[in-house]
């Protein structure tokens, strides 16, 4: 089945930093979503990205398909955005496969 | 709109118990999702199903068994708790239109299973 990595796994970025998260899959997808889960555990849905960019307000995300990765930017952190973000792929069939999440701090 | 509704939030089990984790949509949507999320892990698929009357094995269903009767209900039920199901429970949904892959999920809040 498909493999979903995402990188780095740790991330601490000081209040007002950008960065970059980046999700590699190993087979072409249908479905690739970004998820942002809070310091409560709950799981939002930030980006549906099977290809293309899209922005919504300070973050956005680029899926190359045909190069099979996603990236997710963040920018002008803020520590509300701390958490875990997880990337998810599909790749037609009833099943989506998570990556193990990258864990971001950012201090006030 | 309520989307995916998880009951109870937390609970605490004896080894050996057994109880059902309810899971209820009101999107009419057809495939419903059970993972687990153990620390700092991702998420592992345990169970799915695509309509009423069908479900189908993830990557982790030893210990579990669900039930589709309806298109809202998903129970997942634990029959011998044991501590190796320590974990976080979600529940999710997604329309699944034609092959159903082409939809983002919805997630429930998760439900925090202890066993000791």
């Amino acid at each position: 089945g498909i493999q979903v990595e995402q990188s780095p796994p740790d991330l601490i970025l000081q209040e007002g930093a950008n960065s970059t998260l980046r999700c590699n899959f190993s087979d072409s997808v249908n479905n690739l979503q970004w998820f942002h889960q809070n310091p409560w555990g709950q799981l939002i849905n930030l980006f549906y990205i099977p290809s293309g960019t899209k922005q919504n307000g300070r973050l956005s995300a680029t899926t190359v398909a045909t190069e099979r990765y996603s990236l997710l930017y963040i920018s002008s952190s803020q520590t509300t955005d701390s958490g875990v973000y997880f990337c998810a792929a599909n790749t037609g069939g009833f099943k989506t496969i998570f990556g193990a999440g990258t864990r971001l701090f950012v201090k006030a | 709109n309520a989307g995916v509704t998880q009951t109870p939030k937390f609970r605490i089990l004896k080894i050996g118990q057994s109880m059902t984790l309810q899971c209820t949509q009101d999107m009419n949507h057809n495939y419903m999702y059970w993972y687990r999320q153990d620390p700092g892990m991702g998420l592992k698929l345990i169970y799915y199903s695509v309509g009423a009357g069908i479900t189908d094995k993830g990557e982790v269903p030893n210990g579990y068994n669900v039930s589709r009767s309806t298109t809202e209900d998903f129970p997942l039920r634990l029959e011998l708790a044991a501590p190796s199901q320590t974990s976080v429970y979600f529940c999710a949904s997604r329309p699944g239109q034609g092959i159903g892959s082409n939809q983002p999920q919805h997630f429930g809040d998760g439900t925090r299973l202890s066993i000791l």
